[in-house]
């Protein structure tokens, strides 16, 4: 089993759509979690981390349900440069700061 | 924008070859990381090191090797490339709140 999992997308949604991305890990002893946003041939660049309490930064929402081990990340009003694939990220303290990657959502937003 | 620097950005190479793929980073960071990437495919993490001389095997077997000599410089070194390790190679560090990446070299091996 994958230590994470995200929705397989693709997701192709009109300008100004809200769109909602989720991911469950497996590891409960997972301690720090992202998402991460990679363009086309680019590296992948944080988004944003995710907190226990939810965060809001702008546009973009990001909650984490430890008990369900579900991470999810809501992007409103979607923007053209929104178009990109976004990475869940765990963090793992097996044996030090292990990091793991979901697959991958692909998010492409149509005018 | 992060401190982390990888060289080649691109690299055609023929089989046999002896390569090394180099990263560095500015930061003073302790753990780096080197991942594998395919187009359109997941990141797999094939090395990492928690400092100087501190070197691991992640969960994607690879033919490479890593050293750590260096806190800023974690080369990667292919001894003899195949076409199979055509591929976008990744280097990143954890800067404790964050994981940084470098800009990737996009190897081909023919």
């Amino acid at each position: 089993r994958k230590e994470v999992e995200q929705d397989p997308g693709p997701f192709n949604v009109p300008e100004g759509a809200t769109v909602a991305f989720n991911c469950t890990y497996s590891n409960s002893a997972s301690q720090s979690f992202f998402w991460y946003r990679q363009d086309c041939r680019k590296e992948p660049k944080l988004l944003m981390s995710v907190y226990s309490s939810g965060n809001e930064d702008g546009r973009f929402t990001a909650q984490l349900n430890r008990a369900s081990q579900y991470i999810s990340l809501l992007i409103r009003d979607s923007k053209l440069s929104d178009s990109a694939t976004y990475l869940c990220v765990v963090n793992m303290f097996k044996t030090g700061n292990q990091f793991y990657f979901g697959t991958g959502t692909s998010l492409t937003v149509i005018p | 924008e992060a401190d982390i620097y990888q060289t080649p950005r691109y690299l055609v190479i023929g089989t046999g070859k002896k390569i090394t793929l180099e990263c560095s980073q500015t930061m003073g960071h302790d753990k780096m990381y080197w991942y594998q990437q395919d187009p359109g495919m997941e990141l797999h993490l094939i090395h990492y090191s928690y400092g100087v001389n501190s070197t691991e095997k992640g969960d994607l077997s690879s033919e490479s090797t890593v050293s750590r000599i260096r806190t800023e410089h974690f080369p990667l070194t292919l001894e003899s490339a195949r076409p199979s390790h055509t591929s976008q190679y990744l280097c990143a560090s954890w800067g404790g709140a964050e994981a940084f990446f470098g800009q990737g070299t996009r190897l081909t091996v023919v």
